[in-house]
């Protein structure tokens, strides 16, 4: 069956420090790679996708992805963080086979900045 | 263009109620899908509609339906409220085209229920 793992619940950086968050997916057929954010109260923004083509993907608010194969991997990268980006990140599989569309989660992590 | 919105934002029912929710697809989007989200089972699927027929349905009991209207607005409901119901209620929609691309989701802001 098809699943989304997000090893890491919580993460802690420092502001101006480095991100990298962890997503490994199963999934039989060419995936369709998603990574979404939430802050509290909102809805889920995408960060960025992965269909096809560059494995490396640039997303919004200076984010970036790689997808690797190899690892059944989508993680989600960030050079130096901002205090705005503490939230909740999801990584998410899309199921196109044939007409079943549905996007399928992994549980989120949750991450928080030190100033 | 207005986004994705969902009426109401927070509800508060009993069990063994019912709970109709909303959601106003962004202009021109056909395909609208639905999720719960909750802290232990994070986010999962509900049900898809497209031009006013579920195109795919999660693994949630019958109590739990929607609808599509020829304006692409849909609704959700919910009958026999359980405990358990208490959620996130997510709306997303989408432009629906055949073939093999997939869509981008935009999500709105949700819809807060508690059970009590």
């Amino acid at each position: 069956a098809q699943s989304v793992t997000q090893p890491d619940i919580h993460i802690t950086v420092s502001e101006g420090a480095s991100l990298e968050l962890r997503c490994n997916y199963s999934y039989g057929a060419t995936p369709y790679l998603f990574w979404y954010v939430q802050s509290p109260g909102q809805g889920l923004q995408l960060l960025l996708k992965y269909f096809s083509g560059d494995t490396l993907v640039q997303g919004i608010k200076g984010f970036e992805a790689e997808f690797k194969r190899s690892q059944s991997s989508f993680n989600l990268r960030k050079p130096s963080v901002h205090w705005s980006d503490a939230a909740e990140y999801f990584c998410a599989v899309g199921d196109n086979a044939g007409n079943n569309r549905k996007l399928i989660w992994g549980l989120g992590t949750s991450l928080a900045v030190n100033p | 263009k207005a986004g994705v919105t969902q009426t109401p934002r927070y509800l508060i029912k009993t069990r063994g109620q019912q709970v109709t929710l909303s959601c106003s697809p962004i202009s021109g989007h056909r395909s609208v899908s639905w999720y719960q989200q909750t802290p232990g089972q994070g986010l999962q699927f509900l049900f898809e509609y497209f031009s006013e027929t579920q195109r795919n349905k999660g693994n949630f009991p019958g109590r739990f339906s929607g609808r599509q209207f020829s304006n692409s607005r849909s609704e959700m409901n919910v009958s026999t409220l359980e405990l358990g119901d208490s959620a996130l209620y997510l709306c997303a929609s989408s432009l629906f085209t055949s073939g093999s691309s997939y869509n981008e989701q935009f999500f709105g802001p949700g819809t807060r229920l508690t059970v009590l």
